[in-house]
């Protein structure tokens, strides 16, 4: 357990369904990112928020939302999703943006298949 | 704009033996350089990171890497390989001055540790 728990682990959804993702950290950060994995590509951020405050919007299509009530909760809505947004989310986070040597701490990623 | 690349999709090597993961990376300036571990199923974890200093890091599991700043290069390296190091693993970059966080990953490489 590294102490950034995601929930649900796998999700199963079709392409006019609405779900959320959620992230929860118990570390004490106060930035949260969002990334996406799919096999044999690099890791894509999708959204970062400092304090809050989202900073990062990685060109990502409107039918991912972001949602980050407080500093320890992360939220990714779903909606209208195509099939080759299947993939493994990744929910991340770390001290404060402003000092590039900070370490990222992962969730476990929920895997999502879009039918 | 900065990049990251690591040229091998998977590296094989035999249990005792050492072994060496590739990465090689492009940002103006100076680089802060992280790898990461990322076992079936599980988020990524921190293996060790370069900021400044002395070229060889040392980091979890054994691991080490060197940071050769005339070959744009940060391999990953172990002296003698265990079958549960089997993993993918991800070589990250992020510039010295980026406040915003901004961690650019490596496609992968996969490795395969064979009793």
């Amino acid at each position: 357990e590294t102490g950034v728990t995601q929930t649900p682990r796998h999700l199963v959804m079709g392409m006019t369904n609405k779900k959320s993702l959620k992230c929860e950290q118990h570390l004490g950060h106060n930035a949260m990112y969002w990334y996406k994995q799919s096999a044999k590509k690099p890791l894509e951020l999708m959204f970062v928020y400092n304090f809050k405050e989202q900073t990062e919007n990685n060109s990502v299509p409107s039918r991912f939302s972001p949602e980050c009530p407080n500093s320890s909760h992360l939220f990714l809505h779903l909606h209208t999703l195509q099939p080759e947004d299947s993939a493994l989310y990744l929910c991340a986070s770390s001290l404060p943006q402003g000092s590039g040597a900070n370490v990222l701490t992962f969730g476990a990623g929920s895997r999502l298949t879009v039918l | 704009a900065q990049s990251v690349a690591q040229p091998e999709d998977q590296v094989n090597v035999a249990e005792g033996n050492p072994l060496t993961v590739k990465c090689t990376y492009s940002v103006s300036g100076n680089p802060y350089l992280f790898w990461y571990v990322q076992y079936p199923n599980r988020g990524l974890q921190f293996l060790l990171k370069y900021i400044t200093g002395d070229n060889l890091v040392k980091g979890s599991y054994g691991f080490e890497a060197e940071f050769n700043k005339s070959q744009t290069s940060f391999h990953l390296k172990k002296p003698s390989a265990l079958v549960s190091d089997s993993a993918l693993y991800f070589c990250a970059v992020r510039h010295s001055s980026s406040n915003t966080g901004k961690l650019i990953f490596g496609q992968g490489t996969t490795l395969q540790v064979k009793p």
